[in-house]
């Protein structure tokens, strides 16, 4: 079985520009989290995505948007890139909404953006 | 203050060596805990869960206390495979609330 899977595994963006991050989660899981991770510090929460609807949000500003589509996959979408943007962008899959159990989470292996 | 708060590291020790790593978290309500391992430029994973007894994985303890909202991590024996940043995690109504990590560099 495959985990969850995230594309691009890199991308380099220039400041202004749009960008669009995918994740398709574990077969049979229908909730989706991201998660950025900045260099140096621990992954944050930007959203969480439940059969197709918004469960939570982290503290992003509006320029970071997402969504689910039937088969579980998600796009997250970053507006007006910032050199602050620059991170590792980590998804994450469960069957529920939130991490479960003693197993929590399962991430993918991530998308690292940088904008210059 | 943070809500989850890790020793900030980097932590140095030579093969062999035992180390502690500590946390600590604001939120009483948090439900669940876990250490994660993160290798450079990787994705976080999980290490172990952390249970209010304490529970044992090998060279590895976790420890957990609810009434100082207190959580550690025992590596005995270090081995240069455990050279990582050691991320404690908290469950957070329904999301993983990350530490900022703590780094351990096993030496030769």
């Amino acid at each position: 079985d495959a985990g969850v899977t995230q594309s691009p595994t890199h991308l380099i963006k220039t400041r202004g520009q749009q960008v669009t991050l995918r994740c398709s989660p574990i077969s049979g899981h229908k909730s989706v989290s991201w998660y950025q991770q900045v260099l140096g510090q621990g992954p944050q929460f930007i959203f969480q995505y439940y059969e197709k609807e918004e469960r939570g949000r982290g503290n992003f500003p509006d320029r970071f948007s997402a969504r689910q589509f039937p088969n579980y996959s998600s796009e997250l979408n970053v507006n007006a890139l910032l050199l602050g943007d620059s991170a590792l962008y980590l998804c994450a899959s469960s069957l529920v909404p939130g991490p479960q159990g003693d197993v929590g989470y399962t991430f993918g292996s991530g998308t690292r953006l940088t904008v210059v | 203050r943070k809500e989850v708060e890790q020793d900030p590291g980097p932590f140095n020790v030579p093969e062999g060596a035992t180390v502690a790593f500590n946390c600590t978290y604001s939120n009483s309500a948090s439900q669940s805990f876990f250490w994660y391992r993160q290798d450079c430029r990787k994705e976080p994973k999980l290490l172990m869960s952390v249970y209010s007894s304490g529970n044992e994985d090998g060279r590895f303890t976790a420890q957990l206390n609810r009434a100082s909202q207190y959580i550690s991590l025992l590596i005995r024996d270090s081995k240069l495979s455990d050279s990582a940043t050691y991320l404690c995690v908290v469950k957070s109504g329904q999301n993983f609330v990350f530490g900022p990590g703590t780094r351990l560099s096993v030496l030769p």
